[in-house]
């Protein structure tokens, strides 16, 4: 088991709407990431959260944000939610962030379905 | 723009041979490359990384080769088992103040008895 988990499992939302996705990183790990997987593709870096602050960005529009907190548990939120958004969204844990680019733990995934 | 290709149709082998999965990349220069494992409904598990300066890494019944000039890397799974059916993903990184992994869409393996 990595030790990282995520909630909930599945998801359905209205377009729209708002949602909130939450992630538990592996203890002793200080850095997340989030990604969203679209059905048949791999995995797309939405950003990622090192003590706190974001740490980098990919080509997400403002409306995917997110939190990380002092325990180092993570949020991400999306809101004016597109049927596009529907996907498999992981996190994945780091000890730190320079070792995020070679181990991360990902977490089960939450999959939303946006109807 | 940057891109990364893997055998789009699933591949299916034989137990006990030898498979092998491609992953090619575009308009990029990785300081590491990767190869995960996913099984549907879950997150994918890491398995190799290789570095730019290295030309193979091996892990168990695991290979993986890193050709820069031809901008590929290849995975190989020897004796290959029921078991390692699964998505075989490739995810590339590169020196910058962040990391930005960029994963292919991966291949779907699957071994038959």
């Amino acid at each position: 088991e990595t030790g990282v988990t995520q909630s909930p499992t599945h998801l359905i939302k209205t377009r729209g709407q708002q949602v909130t996705l939450r992630c538990s990183s592996q203890s002793g790990h200080n850095t997340v990431s989030w990604y969203q997987q679209a059905l048949g593709q791999g995995p797309q870096f939405i950003f990622q959260y090192y003590r706190e602050e974001e740490n980098g960005r990919g080509n997400f529009p403002p409306r995917f944000s997110g939190l990380q907190f002092p325990n180092y548990s993570s949020e991400l939120n999306v809101n004016a939610l597109e049927l596009d958004d529907s996907a498999l969204y992981l996190c994945a844990s780091s000890p730190d962030r320079d070792r995020a680019r070679y181990e991360q733990y990902f977490g089960p995934g939450t999959r939303l379905t946006v109807t | 723009s940057q891109k990364i290709e893997q055998n789009s149709e699933a591949l299916n082998i034989q137990e006990g041979k030898t498979a092998t999965l491609t992953c090619n990349y575009t308009n990029y220069s990785p300081a590491y490359l990767q190869w995960y494992r996913q099984d549907p409904g879950r997150g994918p598990v890491f398995l190799l990384l290789i570095r730019e300066n290295e030309k193979e890494k091996r892990k168990e019944r695991l290979k993986v080769t890193f050709d820069t000039t031809l901008k590929q890397s290849l995975f190989h799974i020897t004796a290959s088992q029921p078991a390692d059916s699964a998505t075989y993903l490739c995810a590339l990184d590169r020196y910058s103040s962040a990391s930005k992994i960029i994963f292919g869409s991966g291949t779907r393996l699957s071994i038959r008895p």
